[in-house]
């Protein structure tokens, strides 16, 4: 088993949708979560970054984390086609520590 | 304020070769951290330097070495290429090794 788990995709939705991204991991000890979003054929761009379980929100998108079910997610309101993209999360145990990513979903929002 | 930048952008490498890719941190950044993504996949962790030294390592090879410089630069070094090592090599940069990290664009390498 993957210590991060991601569904594939693609995922596809119409624009103006509420996007639902999720993450499974198997490590309880991770403690820092983090969402990215990479275009094809470049580097990964920073959206999210979160600590603690919860909800945190920034524009169109919000994060949520539940330790105890050991499941993140990342929302996006009111879809565009510009975000289109894959989105990949990342987590690790301790500051300092590198971190894990999960392979990736695949969204395409259609116009 | 320039981004983490990485050169070169695309190569072509032959089985048996060696390879240099080279990457600037962003600006105020000083550790490094270096990245294979295959197609397809999340990416792997290689390496983290942060004052010259190599801090953490992956579960990757001694043919993947790498080197800071006093200047934060790195570069990461691939000996014996394998066709199983053509990926998408990402640089990423931070304030220190504890921080948020930022990724450049990356290096293609195509191994054949």
């Amino acid at each position: 088993q993957k210590e991060v788990e991601q569904d594939p995709g693609p995922l596809s939705v119409p624009e103006g949708a509420i996007v639902s991204l999720n993450c499974t991991y198997s490590n309880s000890a991770f403690q820092y979560f983090m969402w990215y979003r990479q275009y094809s054929r470049k580097g990964p761009e920073l959206l999210m970054y979160t600590y603690s379980s919860g909800n945190k929100e920034d524009g169109r998108f919000t994060a949520q984390v539940d330790k105890s079910s050991k499941y993140i997610s990342l929302f996006i309101r009111d879809s565009q086609p510009s975000d289109s993209a894959t989105y990949l999360c990342a987590m690790r145990r301790n500051y300092g520590q590198n971190f894990v990513f999960g392979p990736g979903t695949r969204l395409s929002v259609l116009p | 304020d320039a981004g983490v930048t990485q050169s070169p952008t695309h190569l072509i490498k032959t089985r048996g070769q060696q390879v240099t890719l080279r990457c600037s941190p962003k600006s105020g950044h000083d550790t490094v951290s270096w990245y294979q993504q295959a197609l397809g996949q999340g990416p792997q962790f290689i390496f983290q330097y942060y004052e010259e030294e190599e801090r953490q390592r992956g579960n990757f090879p001694d043919r993947f070495s790498g080197h800071q410089f006093p200047n934060y630069s790195s570069e990461l070094n691939v000996n014996a290429l394998l066709l199983g090592d053509s990926a998408l090599y990402l640089c990423a940069s931070s304030e220190e090794p504890g921080n948020t990290i930022y990724f450049g664009e990356g290096s293609w390498l195509t191994v054949v």
